[in-house]
C-alpha cells in the first residue's frame, strides 16, 4: 500500500522568507511524485512532478522539490516566499500499476507581511 | 485554465434526497476519479473509472455510486443524502504518464 505523511499541519512564514515542506512516502516500488496547491474555495493546483531522472524538479511559480529516495522524501521549497503563496499545499505518491494517487493531509501555509 | 467543470459548487440540501454531482472534462482523458475531502484530513478517493463503461469503487467506502456513459461525463449520485455525507467532493481526470487535473470541487452540506 501506498501512503504520504506531511509532518506539518500549518506553516507560518514571513513575505520574502524561503519556505520547505516536508513529504514521506511509503511505496515499495518507484514512485510518481506530485506536488499540488489549494486556494480557498478552489480546486487543486500541479505544482511540479517526479517520474523519474533528475531528482531535482523544478515547478510552476517558483517552486522545486528535491527526491530522496534514501529517505523516502519529497520535500517542496521556495527560496522566497510571496503573499499569494499562502495556500494548502498536498503531496501525493501514485504508481505505474493503477494509477491511483494517494494524497497527505496537506500544509497550511500562512504569509504574514 | 483546467478544463474540467464541477456542478453545483455549493449545494445544501435535505436529509433522504437524491442528488447528482456533476463532473465534466473536455481534454478527452480516458480516467476519471472523485476525491472526498474533509478540513484537515486526506484526500480519499471514493470512485475511479478508466474508460467508458468502466467504473470502480476506491479506497475510502461510500455509499454513492457513479457511472462513465461518455468519455467526458462522471456524475456521482447518492440515492438518499445524510449529514454524513456533508463535505467537499473533487473530480479529477488524467492520462497515463501526467497528473491530474482537478475541478474547483462541491461542497455539499446535507442538513
Amino acid at each position: 500500500a501506498q501512503s504520504v505523511t506531511q509532518p506539518d499541519i500549518h506553516i507560518t512564514v514571513s513575505e520574502g522568507a524561503s519556505l520547505e515542506l516536508r513529504c514521506n512516502y511509503s511505496y515499495g516500488a518507484t514512485p510518481y511524485l506530485f506536488w499540488y496547491v489549494q486556494s480557498p474555495g478552489q480546486g487543486l493546483q500541479l505544482l511540479l512532478k517526479y517520474f523519474s531522472g533528475d531528482t531535482l524538479v523544478q515547478g510552476i511559480k517558483g517552486f522545486e522539490a528535491e527526491f530522496k529516495r534514501s529517505q523516502s522524501s519529497f520535500n517542496l521549497r521556495k527560496p522566497s516566499v510571496h503573499w499569494s503563496d499562502a495556500a494548502e499545499y498536498f503531496c501525493a505518491v501514485g504508481n505505474l500499476n493503477d494509477y491511483k494517487l494517494s494524497f497527505g493531509a496537506g500544509t497550511t501555509v500562512t504569509v504574514r507581511a | 485554465e483546467a478544463d474540467i467543470y464541477q456542478t453545483p459548487r455549493y449545494l445544501v440540501i435535505g436529509t433522504g434526497k437524491k442528488i447528482t454531482l456533476e463532473c465534466s472534462q473536455t481534454m478527452g482523458h480516458d480516467k476519471m476519479y472523485w476525491y472526498q475531502q474533509d478540513p484537515g484530513m486526506e484526500l480519499h478517493l471514493i470512485h475511479y473509472s478508466y474508460g467508458v463503461n468502466s467504473t470502480e469503487k476506491g479506497d475510502l467506502s461510500s455509499e454513492s455510486t457513479v457511472s462513465r456513459i461518455r468519455t467526458e461525463h462522471f456524475p456521482l449520485t447518492l440515492e438518499s443524502a445524510r449529514p454524513s455525507h456533508t463535505s467537499q467532493y473533487l473530480c479529477a481526470s488524467s492520462v497515463q504518464g501526467d497528473g491530474y487535473t482537478f475541478g474547483s470541487g462541491t461542497r455539499l452540506t446535507v442538513v
